[in-house]
């Protein structure tokens, strides 16, 4: 079973403090993906990465950055939180071999900045 | 650019009635891919179908069928004889072949099933 885990599923931040949000898969996917997912508006793409170390800017990547220096692991960084930042963010992760194309999530993490 | 709406955002049926969520879509692609997913109030997404673009017939899993109508850019999700373990969000999403595996997601229909 495919298994994606996000370091935690609820954190209190405060506006300017730098956040970091870690997402880890087991099934050796070379795609990972960071989302925010708001009322009404759905699952927003931030960033992705297709490789180690490789990111690409997904719809909304303002005030986020990214880093992925090992394969099973992609980081979501604020670095200075905001108000308009509290989100429920998902992590993904889908293998580039074959057809396949799906997408396995993580439960999410729910960010409050205060 | 592609887009994905739902236009329902919340529905509410009593057990045992049929259900149809509906998934309206936009790409200029020609090939491309479409999904559903549920989000059961644990949070985790849960994949529950792909179809691509080349292959229109219907498909039935259970209590579950999806209806993909090429030309009205439809791909709709029935379910048939609701249980309230189906109360969840549901997410219509799209990708195109070129995207680099990137789905673009509708808004998301909250379903509520009540006993």
């Amino acid at each position: 079973d495919v298994k994606v885990t996000q370091s935690s599923r609820y954190l209190v931040k405060r506006t300017g403090e730098k956040v970091f949000l870690e997402c880890v898969q087991d099934m050796d996917h070379e795609n990972m993906f960071w989302y925010r997912q708001d009322p009404g508006l759905g699952l927003r793409l931030i960033y992705f990465s297709y490789d180690v170390k490789m990111k690409e800017k997904g719809d909304i990547p303002e005030g986020y950055s990214v880093s992925r220096e090992k394969k099973e692991r992609f980081s979501l960084i604020l670095e200075s939180a905001s108000t308009n930042q509290t989100s429920m963010y998902l992590c993904a992760s889908s293998s580039s071999q074959g057809s396949n194309y799906e997408q396995y999530f993580g439960p999410g993490t729910r960010l409050t900045v205060t | 650019a592609q887009k994905v709406t739902q236009a329902q955002t919340e529905i509410s049926v009593v057990e045992k009635e049929d259900v149809t969520l509906d998934c309206v879509y936009e790409t200029r692609d020609t090939t491309y891919y479409l999904f559903w997913y549920k989000q059961p109030p644990s949070g985790e997404l849960v994949f529950l179908i792909r179809r691509n673009s080349f292959d229109e017939q219907n498909e039935i899993s259970g209590r579950y069928s999806w209806n993909f109508q090429k030309s009205t850019s439809s791909f709709n999700f029935t379910i048939t004889a609701s249980q309230v373990v189906d109360s969840a969000v549901y997410f219509c999403a799209l990708m195109n072949n070129n995207a680099g595996n990137m789905l673009t997601f509708g808004g998301g229909t909250r379903l509520m099933v009540k006993p």
